[in-house]
């Protein structure tokens, strides 16, 4: 079954203390993405990856940081995780649509950060 | 710098109404189109997508959605709407061969029994 997982899927801590988020996906798919979820502002992309080392910054990169150092995996990690980076987390991986030159995209469960 | 506008922030229906919601984008080119849904507590799920071809796409839970570019618009559509449907409704427009989804701010749709 084509899964993209992460964890914590729900974790509560304090300013400045570093943390990291996990994100795997079983499809060997090359592009993978990190959006960042609050109310009234919708998805807003954080980071996104191509393929194996190569990343580059969405919308909102600001305190975020990203590795791509294998395909399965996109670990997004905050160095010094602030109150305003609490939110809601996606991780997602895009897939080339059967029969065509389109995509879609799949949503991990999600991950719920509050920094105190 | 492009964007995708929903019209609406909360909608709230009775049962068995019929719903509209608004989406549209400000790019210019080549585009696909999605509505995302997602209820409460949970991931987001693909309603329903839009590549090329036919502009009235049918999607999963009696759900459609018209494309029509003249208006930049790709507005979600449901007959007759139950309680299970209520949620929030993302819009999302990808751009040529680049790999970003761009969202709309989203609606939340809220069903009345």
């Amino acid at each position: 079954e084509a899964q993209v997982t992460q964890n914590p899927r729900y974790l509560i801590t304090v300013t400045g203390k570093k943390l990291t988020v996990t994100c795997s996906q079983n499809m060997n798919h090359e592009y993978m993405s990190w959006y960042r979820q609050d109310p009234g502002l919708g998805l807003r992309q954080i980071y996104y990856s191509m393929n194996v080392e190569v990343t580059d910054k969405g919308d909102v990169p600001e305190g975020y940081k990203v590795s791509r150092k294998e395909k399965r995996n996109f670990p997004l990690i905050l160095e010094s995780p602030s109150p305003n980076q609490t939110s809601l987390y996606f991780c997602a991986t895009i897939i080339r649509a059967s029969g065509g030159s389109s995509y879609e995209q799949y949503f991990g469960p999600g991950t719920r950060l509050t920094v105190t | 710098a492009q964007s995708v506008s929903q019209h609406n922030h909360h909608v709230i229906l009775s049962e068995a109404a019929s719903l509209e919601l608004g989406c549209n984008y400000s790019y210019g080119g080549t585009v696909n189109l999605f509505w995302y849904v997602q209820y409460p507590g949970q991931h987001l799920q693909l309603l329903l997508k839009y590549f090329s071809g036919d502009p009235l796409v049918k999607g999963i839970k009696g759900f459609e959605a018209e494309f029509i570019k003249s208006k930049f618009s790709f507005n979600l559509r449901k007959p007759s709407v139950q309680w299970s449907d209520t949620a929030e409704y993302f819009c999302a427009v990808k751009r040529g061969s680049q790999g970003n989804l761009i969202f709309g701010k989203g609606t939340k749709l809220s069903v009345k029994p």
